[in-house]
């Protein structure tokens, strides 16, 4: 159980394109899900927490016009890199909490972008 | 402000051996879990052991044990017997109830045959 889909596993896209990376709970409910950046050799970096039917919640730092992202199903968040540029290149992971307070965050395979 | 430390960027292991993962954390919040999550090479992150900061008994999954100090602040992973497919990243992560999770910069176990 508690399984998240993430689609594309990769993308390569030219600079100035927006590139939408979506994020499915198969088995369960998610009210919010998470999204995470991680760059080469480095740690996940959360990026901002998105709420079914409500705006996303963005960390310090990031560009909420520039990451757009769409909570509008209890299973499905999406996250637009919108103008990519090659600095924008990272692998991007989503992740949602299974039900229960103490439950993990599940998370999907993750999504490679480049930018050429 | 929560914060996790892990020390160890990397470490060598022989295979069949025990290894400890060393993760510090602070936090003001009086309710807390701790995660350890396990990352290969293809990127996939894979939920291993959770420690809620309430819990009297350190928690145990199979050869994943976490040694959790309170007082100390801290949450180390313990896997016995290691095997050669241990060798991935390891994050420590820390989030309060139902909230998100913040990682630690990982350690990298190489399992040495």
């Amino acid at each position: 159980g508690a399984v998240v889909s993430q689609h594309p596993s990769w993308v390569i896209c030219k600079s100035g394109t927006s590139v939408k990376i979506e994020c499915r709970s198969l088995d369960f409910q998610a009210t919010t899900m998470f999204w995470y950046r991680q760059f080469p050799k480095q740690s996940l970096m959360l990026m901002a927490t998105s709420n079914e039917g409500s705006k996303a919640t963005y960390e310090q730092g990031v560009e909420k016009d520039k990451f757009l992202i769409n909570h509008a199903s209890l299973t499905l968040s999406t996250l637009t890199v919108t103008s990519a540029h090659p600095e924008d290149s990272s692998f991007y992971i989503c992740s949602a909490r299974g039900t229960g307070d103490d439950s993990p965050l599940h998370f999907g395979n993750g999504t490679r972008l480049t930018v050429t | 402000a929560q914060k996790i430390t892990q020390t160890q960027p990397g470490m060598f292991v022989q295979e069949k051996e025990a290894v400890t993962l060393d993760c510090t954390y602070d936090t003001s919040d009086p309710s807390y879990g701790l995660f350890w999550y396990k990352q290969p090479s293809s990127g996939e992150m894979i939920f291993l052991i959770y420690q809620g900061s309430y819990d009297q008994q350190n928690a145990t999954e199979g050869r994943y044990s976490l040694n959790f100090q309170k007082a100390r602040k801290s949450a180390n992973l313990v896997i016995s017997a290691s095997q050669l497919g241990d060798s991935a990243m390891y994050f420590c992560a820390m989030g309060r109830k139902g909230d998100k999770i913040i990682f630690g910069k990982g350690t990298r176990l190489h399992i040495l045959p």
